[in-house]
């Protein structure tokens, strides 16, 4: 089954304590990107990836890092995460990032940074 | 820059019609909407590229207008299935950021 799977469901952590949300996708698609969704906001672009080691800031990027070395994952890690970064989080994916192409999206990571 | 939804919110009654709206102040090369349930994915609906185009399946259909910059979502005979929170997505020419709305919440009773 064609799927973005995104782990860990839901995440409790304190400040400071780094973590990684990780993002794999089973469609061989080159592009992933990662969403934070906020009440009233929608949905914000993080990073972006257009494939295998070449990454690109979205809108909100500060306080994230991500990685891409292999074309099926894309891990998005807060190395000293604060409270200001608890939100819902979605991993997405499509074929090669055009703008006529659908986004798959994982089933999301609720974090909350006390 | 984010596309603005109207309206923010919208309470139907089973069977009646609804349109929700997103413009933006950017050139655009396509539009996508989705509609998210509560506490899941996003789920896609359509695409509408730059032309002026019109899609639609089954009772839910979309328009673009293109000198506008303006897309329309019209939900047609709404169903209770039907709830949910509508985000329309644009991208410029070039691609790879997808820009959402904030969202309009649609809530359909019996």
């Amino acid at each position: 089954e064609a799927q973005v799977t995104q782990n860990p469901r839901y995440l409790i952590t304190v400040t400071g304590k780094k973590l990684t949300v990780t993002c794999s996708q089973n469609m061989n698609h080159e592009y992933m990107s990662w969403y934070r969704q906020d009440p009233g906001l929608g949905l914000r672009q993080i990073y972006y990836s257009m494939n295998v080691e070449v990454t690109d800031k979205g809108d909100v990027p500060e306080g994230y890092k991500v990685s891409r070395k292999e074309k099926r994952n894309f891990p998005l890690i807060l190395e000293s995460p604060s409270p200001n970064q608890t939100s819902l989080y979605f991993c997405a994916s499509s074929f090669s990032g055009g703008g006529d192409e659908k986004l798959f999206f994982g089933s999301g990571t609720q974090l909350s940074v006390l | 820059q984010q596309p603005v939804q109207s309206p923010q919110a919208v309470i139907l009654r089973e069977g009646e019609d609804a349109v929700i709206n997103c413009s933006s102040s950017k050139a655009l090369y396509s539009v996508h909407w989705y509609r998210q349930k509560h506490g899941e994915a996003p789920v896609f609906l359509m695409i509408l590229l730059k032309g002026g185009e019109q899609k639609g399946h089954d009772k839910i259909s979309a328009s673009f207008n293109e000198k506008k910059q303006q897309s329309s979502l019209y939900l047609t005979a709404s169903q209770l299935s039907y709830s949910g929170t509508y985000f329309c997505g644009t991208e410029m020419t070039g691609g790879f950021k997808t820009i959402f709305g904030a969202g309009t919440r649609l809530f359909v009773k019996a």
